[in-house]
């Protein structure tokens, strides 16, 4: 039973949008929340992380976490085909020293 | 550096053989994992090995076995193949206490 929830999509947004992915996971004592990004037949890169302090600005990236309703959302401006991607998104559920992964949103940026 | 490195890239087995798939890891990190990944399934947790000289099974270890060989390799045993291990399977090391993971580029079994 997954407890990190993911739309799996596909989110299609065109050039030069912001694309918000989300992100709902189930036990509230977690901290630490993790976006990969993961091309068509590669590994999935680590993009994005955010502990339980606070938001995360990273050049386009932006993480957001909302405690009160257990969700943590990626946002990314200016969208750019090369996005084009399934975003996975982790989370040390209740501490966990293990990361619980979503199933990943697929995210397709269209000129 | 190269990273996590995964050896085989590409493999195909008869069911009921077996092989191990390799992992080897440069960054001095304590932790390795085995996972795999299906279609709208996400990625699954096969085993984990916190420190050099333990192992832990994860969600889905049936079918499986491990080996931390030391600090730098972690290696994946399949006895005895079954369609069923047809998937793509991915080890990932963890820096320190970050629980940041860094992914090797997989090695996609096929299994008939």
């Amino acid at each position: 039973q997954k407890e990190v929830e993911q739309n799996s999509g596909p989110l299609s947004v065109p050039e030069g949008a912001i694309a918000s992915l989300n992100c709902t996971y189930s036990d509230r004592g977690s901290q630490s929340f993790f976006w990969y990004r993961q091309y068509s037949g590669k590994s999935p890169e680590l993009i994005m992380f955010i502990y339980s302090n606070g938001d995360k600005e990273d050049g386009r990236f932006t993480a957001q976490l909302n405690k009160a309703s257990q969700y943590v959302s990626l946002l990314i401006r200016d969208s750019q085909p090369s996005d084009s991607a399934t975003y996975l998104c982790a989370v040390n559920l209740g501490g966990s020293y293990i990361p619980t992964f979503g199933r990943g949103t697929s995210l397709i940026v269209h000129p | 550096n190269a990273g996590v490195t995964q050896t085989p890239k590409f493999q195909v087995l008869k069911t009921g053989q077996s092989m191990t798939l390799q992992c080897a890891q440069d960054m001095n990190h304590n932790s390795m994992y085995w996972y795999r990944q299906d279609p709208g399934m996400g990625l699954r947790l096969i085993y984990y090995s916190a420190s050099e000289g333990t192992t832990d099974k994860g969600e889905v270890p049936n079918g499986y076995n491990v080996s931390r060989l030391n600090k730098r390799e972690f290696s994946l045993r399949l006895e005895s193949a079954a369609p069923s291990q047809t998937s793509v399977y991915f080890c990932a090391s963890m820096k320190g206490n970050s629980y940041e993971q860094y992914f090797g580029p997989g090695t996609r079994l096929t299994v008939t």
